[in-house]
């Protein structure tokens, strides 16, 4: 079954700590987003890449990093420097940006210990 | 800064009985408008990708509507069932932003 995969579900952090949320697609998609969620509010993009080893910055992507080296395969490292990391994150892909339709992960819940 | 506002925020309607709730999005530079369930526990899930004024789409009992000179989106569900429970979210393709701007989304919740 093609879909996205998101890993792993639940993830602690400790203050200072870099942590890595893993996402990957087998659509054969070329675009990848992360999204953050907090309570209350709409999905914010973090970051999203279009191409391989190509990626742009969203609107919230201070305390973030993230690679595209394959095509399936776009993970994101909460950075120490991100001092507000608790929130739900989604990861999405879709044949290209503009109106294709996202696909999603089922998500990353981070906490801070 | 570009706002696009769900409303109501919240929904509880009884089992068979239809409902509609309303995306609003800034009508300048209009690319497309999307639809998307959220089930708890679940991945959001695509429903509806318009982009000409005045589309219809429908899905089964889920339909929407846009206006894109008055920016606005409705979402109609006809005879609701317990499935249809789930956060449903829209987004808006500003052409110059080159992203989708999301609302925080309608719950929808379907009493028996």
């Amino acid at each position: 079954d093609g879909g996205i995969t998101q890993s792993p579900k639940y993830l602690f952090r400790k203050e200072g700590q870099n942590v890595t949320l893993s996402c990957e697609q087998n659509l054969n998609h070329d675009a990848m987003y992360w999204y953050r969620q907090d309570p209350g509010q709409g999905l914010r993009l973090i970051y999203y890449s279009q191409i391989v080893n190509d990626f742009q910055k969203g609107d919230i992507a201070e305390g973030y990093s993230v690679s595209r080296e394959k095509k399936e395969s776009f993970p994101l490292t909460v950075t120490s420097a991100q001092k507000n990391p608790t929130a739900f994150y989604l990861c999405a892909s879709s044949m290209g940006l503009e109106n294709e339709k996202l696909f999603f992960g089922s998500g990353t819940q981070l906490s801070v210990l | 800064i570009l706002n696009v506002e769900q409303s109501p925020q919240s929904l509880h309607v009884q089992e068979g009985d239809s409902t509609n709730f309303t995306c609003s999005f800034p009508s300048s530079n209009f690319y497309a408008l999307h639809w998307y369930r959220w089930e708890t526990a679940k991945s959001p899930e695509a429903l509806f990708v318009m982009t000409l004024n005045g589309d219809e789409k429908k899905k089964g009992r889920i339909s929407a509507t846009l206006n894109t000179k008055e920016g606005y989106s409705y979402l109609y569900i006809k005879g609701s069932q317990p499935e249809d429970s789930a956060t449903y979210l829209c987004a808006f393709w500003e052409d110059s932003n080159y992203q989708l701007i999301w609302g925080a989304g309608t719950k929808l919740i379907i009493k028996p």
